[in-house]
């Protein structure tokens, strides 16, 4: 069963324009989501993790449990946010369930 | 730097070969993984370990084994490689520090990828 779902394969949005990646999960227990980043050339890396509630790089994301969801949101896009970016699922601490993945371009 | 390594960066070789992924890690982890990434498919876990004496079939498991030879080291064979199983293979670490129900530090590190193909 599909746990972590990016409806979007493929983003473009302008230097300067907000920008929100989609991440629904499914999971009845209490979810860890991630937000997970790959940039051109480099290693899959956190992002950020919803615990935290922190603000990473401009981004932000916010756990909606009645909508499950865990969107990536950031006001003002830059080019340099042009990556693969992967919602994350951890289940009871033990595995990992990734999403398909959305990528990421931002045009100058 | 502490840190995860595979070997090798690439490999090419025929259907039905044996073929063996490693991965090693400097970072004191406890927990290890294997995950294949498929365009369109994201990254899908095949095995995982949490020790030396522990391990667990992932989502995808099925033509693949795992040997966990120590604590630093992971490696990940096919036994008889099919052309299916052409991909990139990753395989990350973790050291969750468990806090009651929730794991705030459960990151995992990433190694740089195998790109394997079989043809």
């Amino acid at each position: 069963a599909q746990r972590v779902t990016q409806p979007e394969k493929l983003l473009s949005v302008f230097k300067g324009a907000p920008v929100e990646l989609k991440c629904n999960y499914s999971y009845s227990g209490s979810p860890e989501l991630f937000w997970y980043v790959q940039y051109s050339r480099q290693r899959l890396q956190l992002l950020l993790r919803h615990i935290s509630r922190e603000s990473i790089k401009g981004f932000t994301a916010d756990l909606n449990k009645g909508e499950t969801s865990f969107h990536l949101k950031k006001p003002f896009a830059q080019e340099e946010d042009s990556a693969m970016y992967y919602c994350a699922l951890s289940v009871a601490g033990n595995q990992f369930y990734f999403g398909t993945g959305t990528s990421l371009t931002v045009i100058p | 730097d502490a840190d995860v390594t595979q070997t090798p960066r690439n490999r090419i070789t025929k259907t039905g070969k044996r073929i063996m992924l490693e991965c090693s890690q400097t970072k004191g982890h406890d927990r290890m993984y294997w995950y294949r990434q498929d365009p369109g498919l994201g990254l899908r876990l095949i095995y995982y370990s949490f020790d030396v004496k522990d391990i667990n079939k992932g989502e995808i498991s099925d033509g693949y084994s795992v040997s966990r030879q120590a604590q630093a080291k992971f490696s990940l064979s096919l036994e008889s490689a099919i052309p299916n199983q052409t991909a990139l293979y990753f395989c990350a670490t973790s050291d969750p520090r468990t806090s009651l129900l929730l794991s705030p530090y459960n990151e995992q590190f990433f190694g740089p990828g195998t790109r394997l193909t079989v043809l």
